[in-house]
Formats: structure tokens, sequence, C-alpha cells
């Protein structure tokens, strides 16, 4: 069975400083895929980023960043200088291949990790 | 307006009482999906539809039904609510052409059973 965890539960921050929220996975399948979503105050999800496993190339998108390593089985999200607004929970979840199945892409969450940014 | 939404926003119920949610969009996107959010469990399956009249059991369906006679809607039944069922109930669709798809989610629901 594949699980997602995200050790951190909670990161506080002061504004502009750089901040690591960490993702380890576990899966038997050789392809899959990965993301980040992020959850405001406001409650609803919002799509970051999606990674599959042949792609160890890592990303970075203005202030965001992501680092996949499959030998360490993990998919780190970085934020550089980070902003009051980007206080909110940050979801990473994994989704399995089931191409045979048709079963689209049924995402397992980690419990996600609180981040907050002060000023 | 397009997108996914979800009916009702809040909902306060009383133990035993069938309490429905709603879920349509707008995209015609193949794949839906209940997910529900509680505190130290993040987001977990509930059921998902990969078409009209396709259902199937996700991580956590005990207690739920769904249906899905229209594309465009997924309603998620609670027949007999339970207090263990408090919890905000996200749908979401993707497009399912791959698996590969980002998954859509409504607004969420916020489900109180007393």
């Amino acid at each position: 069975a594949q699980k997602v965890t995200q050790a951190q539960t909670e990161i506080s921050v002061v504004e502009k400083e750089d901040v690591t929220l960490d993702c380890v996975y576990e899966t038997r399948d050789t392809t899959y895929y990965l993301f980040w979503y992020k959850q405001p105050p406001s409650g609803e999800l919002v799509f970051l980023i999606r990674r599959n496993s042949f792609d160890e190339q890592n990303e970075i998108s203005g202030r965001y960043s992501w680092n996949f390593q499959k030998s360490t089985s993990s998919f780190n999200f970085t934020i550089t200088a980070s902003q009051v607004v980007d206080s909110a929970v940050y979801f990473c979840a994994l989704s399995e291949a089931h191409i045979l199945t048709g079963g689209g892409n049924k995402l397992t969450f980690g419990t996600g990790t609180q981040l907050k940014v002060e000023l | 307006d397009a997108g996914i939404t979800q009916s009702p926003r809040y909902k306060i119920t009383e133990t035993g009482r069938q309490v429905t949610l709603m879920c349509h969009q707008t995209w015609s996107h193949s794949y839906m999906f209940w997910y529900r959010q509680d505190l130290g469990h993040g987001l977990r399956l509930i059921y998902y539809s990969a078409a009209a009249d396709i259902t199937d059991k996700g991580e956590v369906p005990d207690g739920y039904v769904v249906s899905r006679s229209k594309t465009e809607n997924f309603p998620l039944t609670l027949e007999s609510a339970t207090r263990s069922q408090t919890s905000v109930y996200f749908c979401a669709s993707s497009d399912g052409e791959g698996i590969t798809d980002e998954q859509y989610f409504g607004p969420g629901t916020r489900l109180t059973v007393t």
C-alpha cells in the first residue's frame, strides 16, 4: 500500500526566511506521480505541482522549488524568501498508475504541514 | 459558473439522519472523487467514479453511498449519520485521460453531526 509521510506538523518562520517542507513516500510501483497542494486559511485546495517518477529533475517556479530524490523516496518543497501569504497547510500526495484498471489518479495524501509565516 | 461546486457549504445534522452532499462540475470530466479531511489524517478517499454509472470504493467507504447517473454530478449520501462522520468533505474531478492529470477540488462542505 502506498503511504505519504509529512513529519513536520507545524512550522513557524519569520518573513523572508527560506523554509523546506519534507515529504517522504512509500510505494511498490515503479510508475507513480507526486503532487503538492496548498490549502490557505480560506479552505480551498490549490494545485501546485505534479512530478512523475521518471523525472527527477528539480523544478523551480518563482519562489517555489521542488527536490525529488527517488533514492530517498522524498519530494521536498522549498519556499524561498517566505511571505505572510504563504501561510497555509501544504499537502504532499502520491498517485499510483492504474493504467490497466483505469482507476485514474487516486491520491494518497500526507497529513499536511501547517506553515505559519510571521512578520 | 464554470468549475466544480459543492452544496451545501455547511451542514449540521443529527445522528441517525440521512444527509446528501452534492457535487457538480461543468468540465465534463470523466473522473470524480470524494475525500474527507480530518485533523491528523489529511485527506482520505471515500469513493471515486470513472464515468457515469461506474463507481468504486476508496480508503474509507463505510457508511457512505454514492451514485453517478450523470457525468456532471456525483452526490455523496450518509445513510445514517454518525458523529465520526463530522468532517470537511471535498469533491474533486479530473479529466482522467491520464493518470497524470491534476485533480480540481471543490470548495468543501463542512459537516457537523450532533
